[in-house]
């Protein structure tokens, strides 16, 4: 069964104080790692896709890297509007259905 | 381009009642999926549609229901709610059936009494 955990559940941040986000993941043929933003009470919003290991996508502070058994979201020098939940979801070859992990709640305290 | 659209955003109903949403994927996106969020188990997957047909379905029971139609809107009815049911409701999608990534709408919050 696909399994995807992100760490930590929660993570609180000075602005300007720089910090990564995980996503492990154990499934059989990775067809896609996606990263999203939620803010409180709305929908997902989509920030990257990875596909191979190695692979790395940037996006203003934010930038995303995927290895073959994790991913992680660099978060430099981050500003309190980038507080938010984000979530990590895995694509794999036999599923059309992406399976999501819990989430990490970042708050970036002024 | 707009983005996916959903409609009600905030719901309230009683349990035993039914419920019918609806989503506007974007413009040229033929599969449309819908999740139930909620914070003990976080983004679980309902269903999935792709020119009119359901092609995936999760773990949840008959009560929840979906359809496409020819436009590529879809609508998800829950019957008999209950309180469990409560829960932010969102809709994701995507340019065709497995591709990989989806764009969900805000959501409508349904709060079951």
């Amino acid at each position: 069964e696909d399994q995807v955990t992100q760490s930590p559940e929660a993570l609180r941040l000075q602005e300007g104080e720089s910090s990564s986000l995980n996503c492990s993941y154990t499934v059989s043929g990775l067809r896609g790692l996606f990263w999203y933003r939620q803010d409180p009470g709305k929908g997902p919003e989509f920030l990257f896709t990875l596909y191979s290991a190695g692979e790395e996508k940037e996006k203003e502070r934010l930038k995303a890297t995927l290895t073959k058994k994790e991913s992680f979201l660099h978060i430099t020098a981050p500003k309190p509007e980038d507080s938010a939940t984000y979530l990590c979801a895995v694509l794999t070859g036999g599923s059309y259905i992406p399976t999501f992990g819990r989430g990490t709640s970042l708050i970036v305290h002024p | 381009k707009a983005g996916v659209t959903q409609t009600p955003r905030y719901l309230i109903k009683t349990r035993g009642q039914q419920v019918t949403l609806s989503c506007s994927p974007i413009s040229g996106h033929r599969s449309v999926s819908w999740y139930q969020q909620t914070p003990g188990q976080g983004l679980q997957f309902l269903f999935e549609y792709f020119s009119e047909t359901q092609r995936n379905k999760g773990n949840f029971p008959g009560r929840f229901s979906g359809r496409q139609f020819s436009n590529s809107r879809s609508e998800m009815n829950v019957s008999t709610l209950e309180l469990g049911d409560s829960a932010l409701y969102l809709c994701a999608s995507s340019l065709t059936q497995g591709t990989d990534t989806q764009y969900f709408g805000p959501g409508t919050r349904l709060t079951v009494l």
